[in-house]
């Protein structure tokens, strides 16, 4: 079954220290992939894409993901966080017309 | 503003009683598409919409209905809701390879 996991659905970290979430893909060939972000209350928006290319791409805000494919993984990273990145985030990967979301990791930052 | 609008924002109703959730963009965007998000499983696709008049099933359509008779608008229909439909449903659309899909502000629905 097509899936995308993602490693931890609660994070709790304090400002400054570093990020990293987990995502792995299940599918074989070609993807797209995805992680956006869902701040409270709002809807989700973009924080970075990879389609092809430097595996190490570099989204908004700071954020970054490093594209692993013999690992079939996408994972986000942020070398020191803040308050204002307490929310929820999903990796997504485009497969075909669809688009599939892992089930979503709920970051608290603690000031 | 480049948007996509969803109405109502919150929808409070009764199993069997048959209701719409619109939703528009002024974008011009080809591909449309419905999610349910409801905790610990993300979002999950219901239907997605290439181009008018041409629509097709998520991972989890049963229950619901669309319709793309307009480029811009790309209602989600549910002829006779139960309580499992109760979830937050976002609303999205891109363009046709952009692959980076707009999110609208998403409705709440309850059924009781």
């Amino acid at each position: 079954a097509q899936s995308v996991s993602q490693h931890n659905h609660h994070v709790i970290l304090s400002e400054a220290a570093s990020l990293e979430l987990g995502c792995n893909y299940s599918y074989g060939g070609t993807v797209n992939l995805f992680w956006y972000v869902q701040y409270p209350g709002q809807h989700l928006q973009l924080l970075l894409k990879y389609f092809s290319g430097d595996p190490l791409v570099k989204g908004i805000k700071g954020f970054e993901a490093e594209f692993i494919k013999s690992k079939f993984s996408f994972n986000l990273r942020k070398p020191s966080v803040q308050w204002s990145d307490t929310a929820e985030y999903f990796c997504a990967v485009k497969r075909g017309n669809k688009l599939v979301f892992g089930a979503g990791t709920i970051l608290r930052v603690k000031s | 503003e480049a948007q996509v609008t969803q109405n109502p924002r919150y929808l409070i109703t009764v199993t069997g009683k048959k209701l719409t959730v619109t939703c528009s963009q002024n974008m011009n965007h080809e591909y449309m598409s419905w999610y349910r998000q409801d905790p610990g499983l993300g979002l999950r696709q219901i239907y997605y919409s290439m181009n008018v008049e041409v629509t097709d099933k998520g991972d989890v359509p049963e229950g619901y209905k669309v319709s793309r008779k307009e480029k811009r608008n790309f209602p989600l229909i549910l002829e006779s809701p139960s309580p499992n439909q109760t979830s937050l449903y976002f609303c999205a659309s891109s363009s046709f390879g952009a692959y980076e899909q707009y999110f609208g502000p998403g409705t709440r629905l309850t059924v009781t």
